[in-house]
């Protein structure tokens, strides 16, 4: 089964602007990894950030963790047409495994 | 390239066919994944390997699924009897211990016709 949902499932924005979105889980966790995947292609990973950290940066990426709320958000500033691609959050539960959302869709349009 | 390497990236066989596929992990890592992945689906999880050792298998996968990772180093994924359902991407991924990051490889296509 799932464990976390992200949202929206499918996001459309213009070149250069912001696109934010949202991963909300059900269990604790050890820490969240962000990947993003290309149209058919295998995942490359973004970012971890573990329980105890609240926000994490990379490049244009800016990675925040609620625990109390059990969600994330994943921020990509000043979007690229490069930045078309679908993106998982995935949650390391302790149970030796990562367990996947479902994923958004995030299209930049030039 | 030292990154995660998979083959063959795409199969083709026929209902009832058996496959096998290989996944050659980033050499230092000490776990090896394997995921399914269908269309519009996030991966979902089907084993893992630390080293040599299986030590976990979802309790989705029937008994026509079989994986192995001799010597702990690479690993394959059998597929017994294949059905349609059996259509979808299978990706494996490396990690060098629990908590890190996990690399993944450009995956095999599955499609059963």
């Amino acid at each position: 089964s799932q464990q976390g949902e992200e949202d929206p499932q499918a996001l459309s924005i213009q070149e250069g602007e912001n696109a934010t979105m949202n991963c909300s889980y059900k269990t604790s966790i050890n820490n969240l990894q962000w990947y993003r995947q290309n149209s058919g292609r295998g995942l490359v990973h973004l970012i971890l950030i573990r329980s105890n950290e609240r926000e994490k940066h990379s490049g244009r990426l800016r990675v925040t963790l609620d625990t109390s709320k059990k969600s994330s958000s994943l921020l990509i500033t000043a979007s690229r047409a490069a930045d078309t691609a679908s993106y998982f959050c995935a949650t390391d539960i302790g149970a030796q495994k990562l367990v996947f959302g479902q994923g958004t869709r995030l299209t930049i349009n030039p | 390239d030292t990154g995660v390497s998979q083959d063959p990236r795409h199969k083709i066989t026929k209902r009832g066919q058996n496959v096998t596929f290989r996944c050659d992990p980033i050499s230092e890592h000490n776990r090896l994944y394997w995921y399914r992945q269908t269309l519009g689906q996030g991966p979902e999880f089907l084993t893992y390997f630390q080293n040599e050792a299986q030590l976990e298998k979802s309790r989705l996968l029937s008994d026509r699924f079989s994986a192995e990772r001799p010597k702990g180093s690479f690993s394959t994924l059998e597929i017994q009897r294949t059905e349609q359902g059996d259509s979808a991407m299978y990706l494996c991924a490396s990690s060098f211990w629990e908590g890190t990051e996990a690399f993944f490889g450009q995956g095999t296509r599955l499609t059963v016709v």
